[in-house]
């Protein structure tokens, strides 16, 4: 969806590293998600924030950190303790439900 | 915990023809369902959604059809046409004021349709 922007669409890990992916929204929706999308699979969830300065673990955070310091943005943060991140990681927003999602960024390592 | 099943895995069928997605929810508290199109490479994007107060909706080619006693639901494709061949997700959520929103996701179904 045009309100919703995630980058970059493309990045690569190097070993120990930690990566940062950038989603960022235009719709003033108060909660934002992020997901991940292994091939062939459905989506996970690894952390929500329904309100600035909040936020919960979902399904699969282990290995994963997140901020929402303001509405707009919920940047994830794979960290090095994350020892399998390839996947295809979607941010999503919804007033009550995540209707909308990004274009996703596709995370492979190096 | 919380789970929803989707079936069949994959789905072949002739231009045309009908069809059929079925999912199974675990939290009798769900009171929202939406189904998602994802294109190879592409984010999900939403075809349709159903609320519990509701037994059936449809949008031209396209119905939901929510079996709230048995915890099912399921998506009804008709006049099948080539551009519907994607993967599709069924989801289940208890969504609302003070509720988290957060959708627990099917495995995915993924149509072929053939010309």
């Amino acid at each position: 969806d045009g309100g919703i922007t995630q980058s970059p669409k493309y990045l690569f890990r190097k070993e120990g590293q930690n990566v940062t992916l950038s989603c960022e929204q235009n719709l003033n929706h108060d909660a934002m998600y992020w997901y991940r999308q292994d091939p062939g699979q459905g989506l996970r969830l690894i952390y929500y924030s329904q309100i600035v300065n909040d936020f919960q673990k979902g399904d699969i955070a282990e290995g994963y950190s997140v901020s929402r310091e303001k509405k707009e943005s919920f940047p994830l943060t794979v960290t090095s303790a994350q020892k399998n991140p390839t996947a295809f990681y979607l941010c999503a927003t919804g007033a009550y439900q995540p209707q909308h999602f990004g274009d996703g960024t596709r995370l492979s390592i190096l | 915990g919380e789970n929803v099943e989707q079936h069949p895995s994959t789905l072949s069928v002739q231009e045309g023809d009908s069809a059929v997605i079925k999912c199974t929810y675990s939290d009798s508290a769900s009171n929202y369902f939406p189904w998602y199109k994802q294109e190879l490479g592409k984010r999900p994007q939403l075809i349709i959604d159903i609320r519990s107060n509701v037994g059936e909706k449809k949008d031209q080619r396209i119905a939901v059809t929510l079996n709230k006693t048995a915890k099912h639901f399921s998506l009804h494709i008709t006049e099948t046409q080539p551009e519907d061949s994607a993967v599709y997700f069924c989801a289940a959520s208890n969504s609302g004021a003070g509720n988290t929103g957060k959708l627990i996701f099917g495995q995915g179904t993924t149509l072929q349709v053939k010309p």
